[in-house]
């Protein structure tokens, strides 16, 4: 069984440049979620989707960051203009349940370096 | 509130010896999961264990074991035996329940060492 597949694995961009991080979750897991991942710091959960439902946004920056879940699968989340302060690891992940039982199962992450 | 607390930032252990990572976490929530998970240097979190609030007794799986206490609200993990394969990040997390739906919430990690 395949895992949750992000892309890029390596971003470096210039500040104000907009960049996209792309995930697959696991095939059957309605449940997708974006967390950032800061130097020494654990995951903070940004945006968790239900299908195509965005359940919860409350911690996603909306004057700058955006994310869709188009079908209910893939899912693609978007910085625009990046700031110096967006470099970290975008990690995404999949579960296949809703409920508040279930692993979480990781992408290798996108690291996004803003200059 | 929900918080996690790993106060461990290194540990550094010589193959072989055991080690045990603690993690304290707060919720009002009854009804919880606690986790750890482990990120190796490639970056992909990988879930180890879970417990859910209403289940203390601890449990031994291969070279992990645990320890959860809810009257002091720990969760402490313990590996056996340290080897070559298990420097990485361990983070204990918590999900519970808040309005809205539930939330997962991570440690802010604990990097093991350890020496040959």
């Amino acid at each position: 069984e395949a895992g949750v597949v992000q892309s890029p694995r390596y971003k470096i961009i210039e500040k104000k440049q907009p960049v996209a991080f792309w995930c697959n979750p696991i095939s059957g897991h309605n449940t997708l979620y974006w967390y950032l991942q800061n130097l020494g710091q654990g995951p903070e959960l940004l945006i968790r989707y239900e299908n195509e439902e965005a359940v919860d946004d409350s911690q996603l920056p909306k004057d700058r960051f955006s994310a869709e879940r188009l079908k209910g699968v893939d899912s693609t989340l978007k910085i625009q203009p990046a700031e110096l302060g967006d470099s970290a690891v975008y990690l995404c992940a999949s579960s296949p349940g809703t409920g508040i039982t279930g692993e979480l199962f990781f992408g290798e992450g996108s690291r996004l370096t803003v200059l | 509130a929900q918080k996690v607390t790993q106060a461990q930032t290194e540990i550094s252990v010589v193959e072989k010896e055991d080690v045990t990572l603690d993690c304290v976490y707060e919720t009002r929530d009854t009804t919880y999961y606690l986790f750890w998970y482990k990120q190796p240097p490639s970056g992909e979190l990988v879930f180890l264990i879970r417990r859910n609030s209403f289940d203390e007794q601890n449990e031994i799986s291969g070279r992990y074991s645990w320890n959860f206490q809810k009257s002091t609200s720990s969760f402490n993990f313990t590996i056996t035996a340290s080897q070559v394969v298990d420097p990485a990040v361990y983070f204990c997390a918590l999900s519970d329940a808040y309005t809205g739906g539930f939330k997962t919430i991570f440690g802010a990690g604990t990097r093991l060492f350890v020496k040959a």
